[in-house]
């Protein structure tokens, strides 16, 4: 599976957009990208995934960059309880190892 | 209802015990997978299982020892464990679709060998 690099950690205020980046440059054409995040105490969570178009749910964005060497993920608007460590994963998918890097903390302040 | 639980909670023990922790999933998934999460927070895998059967088998000691009884159950066993141990272990089940895979994880089990 691909490496994926984040930021380490990421402020974001009540209310706004939380843009969370993560660069896989290695990614090859039948990897999917991943995003689970933590919150703490807690089992990671599915966000969104996708292959190479962009990909809304009610949770997030997914916006995957033309040669796939980047993506982010927004959360429209960010509240108090989307501060988690956020994993971007690049995968094959079923049967491969799902491998959770450092991620990303993103707090969200009042 | 949990979609994925797992029991117990919290596990405190000595060195040299031997202890199981049980996982259960109600989401009809066919694969399994035991995580664990060390003191500085990285998610490794161990075990998977898909249908009762093992699929993948990361570098563990065999002191760990993974029991599917059937699709939905996927329990660990843990002979005479040690301090390094002691972390967080996440049950997760799976199912892949043609969109794709998508984890669920358990709440943890925060195990403590002393």
């Amino acid at each position: 599976d691909a490496k994926t690099t984040q930021p380490t950690s990421m402020d974001c205020a009540e209310g706004r957009a939380a843009n969370l980046p993560c660069n896989h440059s290695t990614i090859s054409g039948n990897e999917y990208v991943y995003w689970y995040r933590q919150i703490h105490s807690q089992g990671p969570q599915y966000i969104i995934h996708g292959l190479k178009n962009n990909e809304t749910n009610e949770m997030a964005s997914l916006i995957i960059t033309e040669d796939r060497k980047s993506s982010t993920l927004i959360l429209p608007h960010a509240t108090l309880r989307d501060t988690a460590v956020y994993y971007c994963i690049v995968t094959r998918g079923s049967n491969y190892k799902l491998t959770f890097g450092k991620g990303t903390l993103l707090t969200v302040n009042p | 209802d949990t979609a994925v639980s797992q029991t117990p909670k919290y596990l405190v023990t000595q060195m040299g015990n031997d202890k199981s922790i049980k996982c259960e999933q109600n989401l009809g998934h066919d694969t399994m997978y035991w995580y664990k999460q060390d003191s500085k927070k990285f998610l490794k895998i161990m075990f998977s299982y898909n249908n009762k059967e093992l699929i993948i088998n990361e570098t563990v000691p065999n002191r760990f020892s993974p029991k599917s009884p059937d699709k939905a159950h996927l329990n660990l066993h843990i002979n005479s464990l040690e301090l390094g141990d002691s972390a967080v272990y996440f049950c997760a089940s799976s199912q892949w679709d043609r969109v794709g895979e998508k984890l669920f994880f358990g709440s943890g089990t925060q195990l403590s060998v002393l």
